[in-house]
């Protein structure tokens, strides 16, 4: 298995607070991204990165922020949280743009 | 824009075979990846397509046909373990490195 590791696994939190999601890999790959994954909507882009301090937005970019300063860890960030924001969040890495994802074990967020 | 359609459900017998098809139109086209996701956890690698033609491993197969956008997945003598989303995904490249993953298939193998 590829190593990957989010944190945390579940959180609860309120309406209007910040909250920041890890995503941890050994594998040295370049590519890094964020998706979510919604009933009725399938898995969405939210941000990717192809290296350390380059990042680019996906699809549901808006509300959402990230961070690469190491090659190893992707951070999200939501700097204000809404109930529309609870989802199922995966992080995936891979080793080219264009080679299979390996994802994450997800991140269960609740925004109360 | 991206549009990847796929049956939202089916449900087949264990042993039998059955074939989930992928649809797709999208802004330039560079690879189908299919992936599996049992409930509760990540999706995983099955497939990768990028010529027209069948890719047969193991009990899994995929077709794709690039002038049709289309793609199907074969699996056969199916097992309880198969029940699961099965998720269709398009590489559109042009230098965006994003994949576009259809809303999926939930597939219930029945004894």
């Amino acid at each position: 298995d590829a190593g990957i590791t989010q944190s945390p696994r579940h959180k609860v939190t309120e309406t209007g607070t910040p909250v920041t999601l890890r995503c941890h890999q050994t594998e040295n790959h370049r590519y890094m991204y964020w998706y979510r994954q919604d009933p009725g909507h399938g898995l969405r882009l939210i941000h990717y990165s192809y290296g350390v301090k380059d990042t680019d937005k996906g699809e549901v970019s808006d509300g959402y922020s990230v961070s690469r300063s190491k090659t190893e860890d992707f951070l999200l960030t939501l700097e204000s949280a809404t109930s529309s924001q609870t989802s199922v969040y995966f992080c995936a890495i891979s080793a080219s743009g264009d080679e299979k994802l390996f994802f994450g074990s997800g991140t269960q967020l609740s925004v109360l | 824009g991206q549009n990847i359609d796929q049956p939202t459900e089916m449900t087949a017998t264990e042993g039998a075979i059955v074939q989930i098809n992928c649809t797709y139109q999208t802004s330039g086209f560079n690879g189908l990846f299919w992936y599996q996701q049992h409930a509760g956890e990540a999706p995983t690698f099955l497939s990768y397509n990028v010529l027209d033609g069948l890719e047969e491993k193991g009990r899994f197969s995929s077709f794709l046909s690039r002038s049709k956008g289309y793609s199907y997945l074969l699996l056969k003598e199916l097992q309880m373990k198969d029940s699961a989303s099965y998720l269709c995904a398009v590489y559109s490249g042009a230098g965006s490195y994003q994949l576009t993953f259809g809303k999926g298939t939930k597939l219930s193998v029945i004894p």
